[in-house]
């Protein structure tokens, strides 16, 4: 089984609509991060969070919310989906400062 | 802000040769790590090579080594007797360590298509 899973895997949306995607993890880390990938840019952090107490926002965080529900557990909402946030989602875990960062399989988002 | 620079937005190699795929970065940090992730057509990222800059000594991890160059910012991925199942993208990435164990922020370049031909 993958430590780290993400639901789902595709979405289709429309414009307005309000979006939740999950992201749970079986490494038992305390770290866990959310990623956006856009063809040509690379990855760009969303949020991350240290705990479950503990939620940062990242480079690209406007129009995006996030939940730590438990240390395995973090989603990322988009409260009212807009076709500029059609792109590929990441989520990542890691254990400590300066460890290596483990990948989820990605959910493609596509709003309309 | 670091920024990460991949100049080779495609590359080819044909089997069992050898490639090398550029990264550059930019930074005033001292400590840092650095690392090449591999994206195969399945979308999932995958660890490659992690090298961390207070080591002087190049990381291997099996056909895949690094040149690391911290003078110059520079960090390519050699990848030796390559393999149909190395055609993917390849990204390189920057951490940055904050202090008082704050982050473990990654910071991607743009990335390298690698097509392995038979």
């Amino acid at each position: 089984d993958a430590d780290v899973t993400q639901t789902p895997r595709n979405r289709i949306t429309k414009t307005g609509k309000r979006i939740m995607l999950e992201c749970s993890q079986t490494k038992g880390h305390d770290r866990m991060y959310w990623y956006r990938q856009d063809p040509g840019l690379g990855l760009r952090l969303i949020y991350y969070s240290f705990d479950v107490k503990d939620i940062n926002k990242g480079e690209i965080s406007d129009g995006y919310s996030v939940s730590r529900q438990a240390q395995a557990k973090f989603s990322l909402s988009l409260e009212s989906a807009i076709p500029n946030q059609t792109a590929l989602y990441f989520c990542a875990t890691s254990v400590e400062r300066g460890s290596t960062q483990y990948f989820g399989p990605g959910t493609r988002l596509t709003v309309l | 802000a670091q920024t990460v620079t991949q100049s080779q937005p495609e590359m080819s190699v044909q089997e069992a040769e050898t490639v090398t795929l550029s990264c550059t970065y930019d930074t005033s940090e001292n400590n840092y790590y650095l690392f090449w992730y591999k994206q195969p057509p399945s979308r999932q990222m995958i660890l490659v090579i992690r090298q961390e800059a207070y080591k002087q000594q190049n990381a291997t991890e099996n056909r895949f080594s690094v040149n690391f160059q911290k003078a110059a910012k520079s960090f390519s991925l050699k990848i030796s007797d390559s393999q149909l199942g190395d055609t993917a993208m390849y990204f390189c990435a920057f951490m940055k360590l904050f202090p008082n164990n704050a982050g473990n922020m990654l910071t991607f370049g743009g990335g390298t298509r690698l097509m392995v031909k038979p």
